[in-house]
C-alpha cells in the first residue's frame, strides 16, 4: 500500500509562495498521475491540478496561473507551488495518487497538511 | 467548468434506513463519475468509480447509478460507520470538479 506524506510550512504570509512536497513510498511515482486537492475549513474539495506519468500538467483555471506542480522521480517527490497566497488559500492540502490512465479516481491520499495564510 | 450539484446538502437518517444522494452535472459527463466518503478529520475514501463500480473493500450496501447528467449514490441499510459526508466528482473534462457534499447525520 503506497504511503503519501505531505510536508511544508503550516503558516504562510499573504503574497508569499507556498511550497509543499509530497513524499511517495514506492515506485508508482513513475506510473501514476498525481494531483493536489485542497479543502478549506468546513468546506468542500477543490482540485488544484495534476501531473501525469508522462510529465504533462493540467491546472485548475480558477487559480489563475498561480500554481505549478512538478515531480522529482529520483527523490520520489511531487511538489506544489502556489504563488501570491491570500487568506482564501487557507486550507488542508492533500497530495493524491490518481490512476495510471486518463480516467482519474483517487484511492490513495496523504493525511493532508493544514496551511494557514496570515500575517 | 462542469458544475456538480449535490442534493440534499444534509440529511438525518436512522440506522437501517435506505439513503439516496443525488448528484447532477451541468452537462453530460457520460458515466465519468466517482463517489467519496469523508469522515471528520480524515481524507476522503473512494467508494464508487465510473458511476456504478464498487471500489475493492467497500461494503455492498453502497451502490451507484446514473449516466449523462444525473447520478445517485444509495446506501441500502445505513450503518453507524456510514455517518459521514459524501462527495461526487466528475472526470469527464478538466478541471476535475467535486460536488458540494452531502452530510449524513444521525436522526
Amino acid at each position: 500500500q503506497v504511503q503519501l506524506q505531505e510536508s511544508g510550512p503550516g503558516l504562510v504570509k499573504p503574497s508569499e509562495t507556498l511550497s509543499l512536497t509530497c513524499s511517495v513510498s514506492d515506485d508508482s511515482i513513475r506510473t501514476h498521475y498525481w494531483s493536489w486537492i485542497r479543502q478549506s475549513p468546513g468546506k468542500g474539495l477543490e482540485w488544484l491540478g495534476q501531473i501525469s506519468n508522462s510529465g504533462s500538467t493540467e491546472y485548475n483555471p480558477s487559480l489563475k496561473s498561480r500554481v505549478t506542480i512538478s515531480v522529482e522521480t529520483a527523490k520520489k517527490q511531487i511538489s506544489l507551488k502556489l504563488r501570491s497566497m491570500t487568506t482564501a488559500d487557507t486550507a488542508i492540502y492533500y497530495c493524491v495518487r490518481g490512476s495510471s490512465s486518463w480516467y482519474q479516481y483517487f484511492i490513495h491520499w496523504g493525511q493532508g497538511t493544514l496551511v494557514t495564510v496570515s500575517s | 467548468d462542469i458544475q456538480m450539484t449535490q442534493s440534499p446538502s444534509s440529511l438525518s437518517a436512522s440506522v437501517g434506513d435506505r439513503v439516496s444522494i443525488t448528484c447532477r452535472a451541468s452537462q453530460s459527463i457520460f458515466n465519468y463519475l466517482n463517489w467519496y466518503q469523508q469522515k471528520a478529520g480524515k481524507a476522503p475514501k473512494l467508494l464508487i468509480y465510473l458511476a456504478s463500480n464498487l471500489q475493492n473493500g467497500v461494503p455492498s450496501r453502497f451502490s451507484g447509478s446514473g449516466s449523462g447528467t444525473d447520478f445517485t449514490l444509495t446506501i441500502s441499510s445505513l450503518q453507524p460507520e456510514d455517518f459521514a459526508t459524501y462527495y461526487c466528482q466528475q472526470t469527464s473534462s478538466m478541471p476535475l470538479t467535486f460536488g458540494g457534499g452531502t452530510k449524513v447525520e444521525i436522526k
